[in-house]
């Protein structure tokens, strides 16, 4: 069965410095999709990054970047530039390329990160 | 692009009675919606897949019976929650799935209800 762990509970970083967030996956497919998504307080689910398994290069989103190691099943998250907007609970998730064997999202337990002014 | 609306954002009901939930995909179709329920300071657990046009899946545990959920066009789900309990209180968040763009799923921004 595929699994998705965050083994940072809560993090806190100050303001305009960089952050890591780390997230490890389990999955016997060959082909998916792991996502990135934010839930700030108003605990509205945002869609922060994605990065399909098939594509080597790392996905971007202005000051958002992963390092995606398929090999190790590694999918972490840099946020650089820290902002007090960042301030939220960040969830990793994964699911199977469509028609696949895991057809729905398989989330992490978050980390809760929070930036200091 | 890819709003999901949901409405109510916050409900308040006595025990007993029946509460509607609704996500709507705004400027896209969704062949596929998501209900989710989420306790505080936790992930989101899936509660159900529905379909356009057939019956909803449910997850293990979840109660087709109490928790029921109709798809009846490509732009809206409903949730209805039946005979609800103070155990029933809790945050459920909608999701859609477009048809183009099948992996990627958009979130409703939630409702909350607090069953007395």
């Amino acid at each position: 069965a595929q699994t998705v762990t965050q083994s940072q509970p809560e993090m806190s970083v100050q303001e305009a410095e960089t952050v890591t967030l780390s997230c490890t996956y389990d999955t016997s497919e060959s082909n998916y999709y792991l996502f990135w998504y934010k839930q700030p307080p108003s605990r509205q689910m945002i869609l922060v990054i994605r990065q399909e398994a098939y594509k080597q290069q790392n996905a971007t989103e202005n000051r958002f970047s992963v390092n995606f190691q398929k090999a190790a099943k590694s999918f972490s998250l840099k946020i650089s530039d820290s902002q007090l907007g960042d301030t939220a609970m960040y969830f990793c998730a994964f699911i199977g390329s469509y028609g696949g064997a895991t057809n729905k999202l398989i989330f992490g337990t978050g980390t809760l990160l929070a930036v200091q002014p | 692009g890819a709003v999901v609306s949901q409405h109510p954002s916050r409900v308040i009901c006595k025990s007993g009675t029946s509460v509607k939930i609704e996500c709507r995909s705004l400027d896209f179709q969704a062949t596929t919606m998501f209900w989710y329920r989420q306790f505080p300071k936790q992930s989101l657990m899936l509660m159900a897949t529905s379909n356009e046009g057939s019956k909803a899946t449910y997850e293990q545990g979840v109660e087709k019976d109490k928790f029921l959920i109709n798809h009846a066009s490509l732009t809206l789900s409903t949730l209805t929650v039946t005979s609800a309990h103070p155990e029933d209180s809790s945050f459920y968040i909608c999701s859609a799935r477009s048809l183009q763009g099948a992996e990627t799923q958009y979130f409703g921004p939630g409702t909350r209800l607090l069953v007395l």
